[in-house]
């Protein structure tokens, strides 16, 4: 079966420091990854998306960035974070030619 | 411009007591119209996927049906453990890969 996993789980940073979360999937290959944001009480915000190694498109601007550095590794970075970078971010992935997306635990951030 | 509403945005029911959350949506080309569960501080947890008028799917208390403007969840006879917060995404032919979400409706089953 497939598992999703996002680390740290939660993260407390001041503004300005950098940001790395991680994501990574078990048992399939060549999942389309997909980074969501979603801020207190809204919905998800899509931020970036990957269909393969090397290959991410962006949503939205911002001071993020992804990187998918291995097949079933997505990483989100920031150089400096803002305080508007707080909030609950999800990764999630799919089957190459499927449209039903299956989500991680999260990683709660807040910037102070 | 694709789009999704939920509504109620909030629904408080007590145990057994059956309704129906509801999700509008506007879109080009629907490719699939998608139901998840939120517990708090997790992510969402898949549920349903409806790609056609007409379509229905149902697990345990949930009922999921389409129409060609809108959704509904049914919960029949509710549990509390059935309290969450209910999301819907739809995905449109005009973007690749991407789900637009609604707000989500919580509902809070009292026992």
């Amino acid at each position: 079966s497939q598992t999703i996993h996002q680390w740290p789980a939660t993260l407390v940073q001041p503004v300005g420091s950098p940001l790395s979360l991680e994501c990574t999937v078990e048992g399939t290959s060549n999942p389309n990854l997909y980074w969501y944001r979603q801020a207190a009480g809204r919905g998800l915000q899509l931020l970036f998306y990957s269909v393969g190694i090397g290959q991410i498109s962006s949503e939205v601007p911002q001071n993020l960035s992804a990187s998918r550095p291995q097949d079933r590794q997505f990483i989100l970075s920031s150089k400096k974070l803002l305080l508007s970078d707080s909030g609950f971010y999800l990764c999630a992935w799919s089957y190459s030619l499927s449209y039903e997306q299956y989500f991680g635990p999260g990683t709660r951030l807040t910037v102070t | 411009e694709d789009q999704v509403t939920q509504s109620p945005e909030a629904l408080r029911l007590q145990e057994g007591e059956s309704s129906s959350l509801n999700c509008s949506y506007t879109v080009s080309g629907l490719r699939g119209l998608f139901w998840y569960r939120q517990d708090p501080g997790k992510g969402p947890e898949f549920l349903f996927t409806l790609y056609s008028a007409g379509e229905e799917k149902e697990k345990e208390r949930l009922k999921a049906t389409l129409t060609k403007k809108e959704s509904f969840l049914h919960i029949t006879a509710p549990k509390p453990e059935d309290s969450a917060t209910y999301l819907c995404a739809v995905h449109g032919s005009g973007n690749t890969g991407k789900l637009i979400f609604g707000q989500g409706t919580t509902l809070q089953v009292k026992p």
